[in-house]
């Protein structure tokens, strides 16, 4: 059964970096890519970016300056880090498997990140 | 870039309508293009793939079509659990998602 779970903090301040966990169970990282993709309230989905089985990682070109995927195979783990956050930020930011360049088959729940002082 | 935009934004019907949403791209993406399904306070779900393709576990009264730059989703007797926003998604020449389309029973 594959589970996709994101972790992290709910409140950050503007400025500061966010960063989160996707821990997954059910598949192998290296076999297996990962998507961060966010919703701000009440808004569409917005694709952040990928890091592939390989390891390698793409991203949305308007955000590329402040985001940083990374992964812990051994821990079955995702990482994003973003910075210099914004109110503009805030929103639920979803894992999810994707396949290829396509379409993502399993979601996590998502975390609610508000960026306020 | 090209551009997805899904209509209507709100769309209200009855049980047992059939009930078809439309996601339109700026240019052809080839039939790469995906529905998803999102129930109040929940994460995406994917209905959809490559247009036509009904993911498993998906109820077959769901269907996509289209080819080009047009593409539909069809359910063919709303069901009261089918209250979502859905969402289209190109794959072609980058990942994008359209704005959604908001389903309501009348």
């Amino acid at each position: 059964q594959v589970q996709l779970k994101e972790s992290g903090p709910g409140l950050v301040q503007p400025s500061q970096t966010l960063s989160l966990t996707c821990t997954v169970s059910g598949l192998s990282l290296t076999s297996n890519s990962v998507s961060w993709i966010r919703q701000p309230p009440g808004k569409g989905l917005e694709w952040m970016g990928v890091i592939w089985s390989n390891g390698g990682t793409d991203y949305n070109s308007a955000i590329k300056s402040r985001l940083s995927i990374s992964r812990d195979t051994s821990k079955s783990q995702v990482f994003l880090k973003m910075n210099s956050l914004q109110t503009e930020d805030t929103a639920m930011y979803f894992c999810a498997r994707i396949l290829q360049w396509s379409h993502f088959d399993y979601w996590g729940q998502g975390v609610m990140v508000t960026v306020s002082s | 870039d090209i551009q997805m935009t899904q209509s209507p934004s709100l769309l209200s019907a009855s049980v047992g309508d059939r009930v078809t949403l439309s996601c339109k791209a700026s240019q052809s993406i080839y039939n790469s293009l995906a529905w998803y399904q999102q129930k109040l306070g929940e994460a995406p779900k994917l209905l959809i793939y490559d247009a036509n393709s009904l993911q498993t576990g998906i109820p077959s009264r769901f269907s996509g079509s289209g080819s080009g730059t047009d593409y539909t989703l069809t359910i063919s007797s709303l069901q009261p659990e089918d209250v979502a926003t859905y969402f289209c998604q190109k794959y072609y020449s980058g990942l994008t998602f359209g704005s959604g389309t908001k389903l309501e029973i009348k």
